[in-house]
């Protein structure tokens, strides 16, 4: 079975440009996570759905970060526009039935410029 | 709010040699603790868990055991192997932060041949 696909591995773009991260989660899981992780601050949650819908969006840093999930077989993490500071690796998980046991994807490395 | 503490690395050990890494925690009530490993260019995946007091995660030779008197979860194996470097990340859930996880700030280690 597929694990999460994230694309694009990785991202290199200018400060104030649009970045846009995606997302298909394992099929048939009922929850979605979004997470940043960086030196400085670790892995941080950053958003959640379950069943397509935002549960908790309190770790969004800013609302130059958004996120959707159109279906259940895909969702996008914006920022625009993008900052230096938001040059980290973003890694989007799945899981079936809670929040525990989660499967990540293998992560985008974006650098902004 | 509940948080993660592990100890920092880089943990550099030859083949066959013995490991611990150590994990202590802070929460609400009684949580439910997690390892995951994060290998080079991957995601995190969850390598075991413990539900309750006394309870002992164990998966690929690793074990830990909740430790709820000393609030602890410490990750040990016998005899590692090359394959066995990677970042290691404890985490906890509890049901008083709606059952997120919340990760400590991971551990590397490096096995030499």
């Amino acid at each position: 079975d597929a694990g999460v696909i994230q694309s694009p591995r990785h991202e290199v773009t200018e400060m104030g440009q649009e970045v846009t991260l995606r997302c298909k989660p394992i099929s048939g899981h009922d929850y979605l996570f979004w997470y940043r992780q960086t030196m400085m601050r670790g892995l941080e949650l950053l958003i959640y759905f379950n069943n397509n819908v935002p549960i908790d969006d309190s770790g969004m840093p800013e609302d130059r970060f958004s996120a959707k999930m159109p279906n259940a077989s895909f969702s996008t993490l914006k920022i625009q526009p993008s900052e230096p500071r938001d040059s980290a690796v973003y890694f989007c998980a799945s899981s079936l039935g809670g929040l525990e046991t989660q499967y990540f994807g293998p992560g985008t490395r974006l650098l902004v410029l | 709010g509940d948080s993660v503490t592990q100890m920092e690395g880089p943990v550099t050990l030859s083949e066959e040699a013995f490991l611990t890494i150590n994990c202590t925690y802070t929460a609400t009530g009684y949580p439910s603790l997690f390892w995951y490993v994060q290998y080079p260019g991957e995601g995190l995946q969850l390598l075991l868990k413990a539900t309750k007091a006394d309870d002992k995660g164990s998966n690929k030779g690793f074990e830990a055991t909740y430790r709820k008197e000393t609030t602890s979860f410490h990750l040990e194996k016998g005899s590692v192997q090359v394959s066995d470097s990677a970042v290691y990340f404890c985490a906890l859930s509890s049901k008083a932060a709606g059952n997120k996880l919340t990760f400590g700030g991971g551990t590397r280690v490096l096995v030499k041949p």
